[in-house]
């Protein structure tokens, strides 16, 4: 069974561009989540999105959206890039919520965004 | 804020001694999950234990876990150089199901 992939791994953008990350689940899962790791914030969680709908969000301005397709897959997209946005930004997923019982979310290799 | 923090920051221990992290943490939670990060790539999930448990065991690596101290520690006994990586933990807020992470054990095994 093939892992989580994320498109691309790296990426460099400049202030005020627009970015748009893919993740793909692993085949099954329903669920995916997106973080961001900074080395000074440390993992921080954006949003988790469950059959097509946002159901939990981390504390990101409005810049920071996503969405899931009917296929699981999902993407994220940040506008107006700032400098403090370049990360590393990883994300996982799991059959169910993440929160939900004893569940595991499997993370993918991350995308690693740069922005000059 | 982080809901979980690790102790220590940083760790360097040599091959084939135990090592210990530990994880406080601030609400109740569901679970309370460590995973594993090797220099800046995806996590690997190590191990997971439910509140209402007290101890798991994982191979190599023993997990604890406190909830009237709202701590856990993972040992890892017999350290290897592969085993060196980034430590942290997760936990599954009772409140509102988000998992949240700490920043970590910068964990480096001495040859």
């Amino acid at each position: 069974k093939a892992g989580v992939t994320q498109t691309p791994r790296y990426l460099i953008k400049t202030r005020g561009q627009q970015v748009t990350l893919s993740c793909s689940p692993i085949s099954g899962h329903r669920s995916v989540s997106w973080y961001q790791q900074t080395p000074g914030q440390g993992l921080q969680f954006l949003f988790e999105y469950f059959s097509e709908t946002q159901r939990n969000k981390g504390n990101f301005p409005g810049r920071f959206s996503g969405r899931q397709f009917s296929n699981s897959r999902s993407e994220m997209n940040v506008s107006t890039l700032e400098l403090g946005d370049s990360a590393l930004y990883l994300c996982a997923s799991s059959l169910v919520l993440a929160g939900v019982g004893t569940d595991t979310q499997y993370f993918g290799p991350g995308t690693r965004l740069t922005v000059l | 804020s982080q809901q979980g923090e690790e102790d220590p920051q940083a760790l360097s221990i040599q091959e084939g001694e135990n090592a210990t992290m530990n994880c406080s943490y601030k609400t109740s939670i569901n679970n309370l999950q460590w995973y594993r990060q090797n220099s800046g790539r995806g996590l690997v999930h190590l191990i997971l234990i439910r509140s209402n448990e007290r101890e798991k065991h994982s191979g190599r690596l023993r997990v604890t876990l406190d909830t009237s101290k709202k701590s856990s520690s993972l040992l890892i006994t017999a350290s290897r150089a592969a085993d060196t990586a980034s430590y942290f933990c997760a936990t599954d807020a009772l409140k509102d199901d988000k998992i949240i992470f700490g920043k970590g054990t910068r964990l480096h095994i001495l040859p």
